[in-house]
């Protein structure tokens, strides 16, 4: 019963380093979200991929590439991070867009 | 430009009393309101949702209720359990952001003894 899963958990990058953040949910969903929580802020979108083959930009897309690999896997690039990419970023998937979203548990990511 | 807000950062409530948390929003073609609940170190889970033809909604010892004239939503915890001390976000949707939820910023509730 795993629903959402991010991997890595923890993250500590570079300045101008790259990394993929892994997503993968086996509810067989059909739209899938990035999401990043900052303190004192709430959730913010990043990108989303209301289904398999697309994808959309979010509120806060810049710095980030995402890839829509199969239904069940959505991935989050970082091309060169940057400190203010210091944050918590949650996967989500819902079983259509607009509906309730099932969260993974998040990627704590530090940029140094 | 937040749209979704959680005025209250911090909430303390006796275990077996009434939590009351607020939520205002500013955009008035929100139509879909969800509250979840986040625990440290986890993602956070649905809890409750309301669409905009109705003006409460209750599940269990939760219920959203909905003011659209004053555009604004609160969701009452009876009674408070040790268990509810989490964070509590809501997040609005409108028909033509299709499926972009705006999240206000929290509200940690902690449940006392």
């Amino acid at each position: 019963n795993a629903g959402v899963t991010q991997t890595p958990k923890f993250q500590v990058l570079k300045t101008g380093q790259s990394m993929t953040l892994q997503c993968a949910q086996d509810m067989n969903h059909n739209s899938m979200y990035w999401y990043r929580q900052d303190p004192g802020m709430g959730l913010r979108l990043i990108y989303y991929s209301a289904s398999e083959g697309t994808t959309d930009k979010g509120e806060v897309p810049n710095g980030y590439n995402v890839s829509r690999l199969n239904k069940r896997e959505f991935s989050l690039r970082l091309e060169s991070a940057a400190p203010s990419q210091t944050s918590v970023y949650f996967c989500a998937s819902s079983e259509g867009i607009g509906e309730k979203l099932f969260f993974g548990s998040g990627t704590q990511l530090s940029v140094l | 430009d937040q749209q979704v807000k959680q005025n209250s950062p911090s909430l303390s409530v006796q275990e077996g009393r009434i939590s009351i948390l607020n939520c205002d929003y500013t955009n008035s073609m929100f139509d879909y309101f969800l509250w979840y609940k986040k625990y440290p170190a986890e993602g956070p889970t649905f809890l409750i949702s309301i669409s905009s033809i109705k003006d409460k909604n209750e599940d269990g010892r939760f219920t959203v209720f909905l003011n659209k004239s004053a555009k604004h939503l609160s969701l009452h915890i009876v009674p408070s359990q040790p268990g509810d001390s989490a964070v509590y976000f809501c997040a609005a949707s409108a028909p033509d952001s299709w499926g972009k939820f705006q999240f206000g910023a929290g509200t940690q509730v902690v449940v006392t003894p």
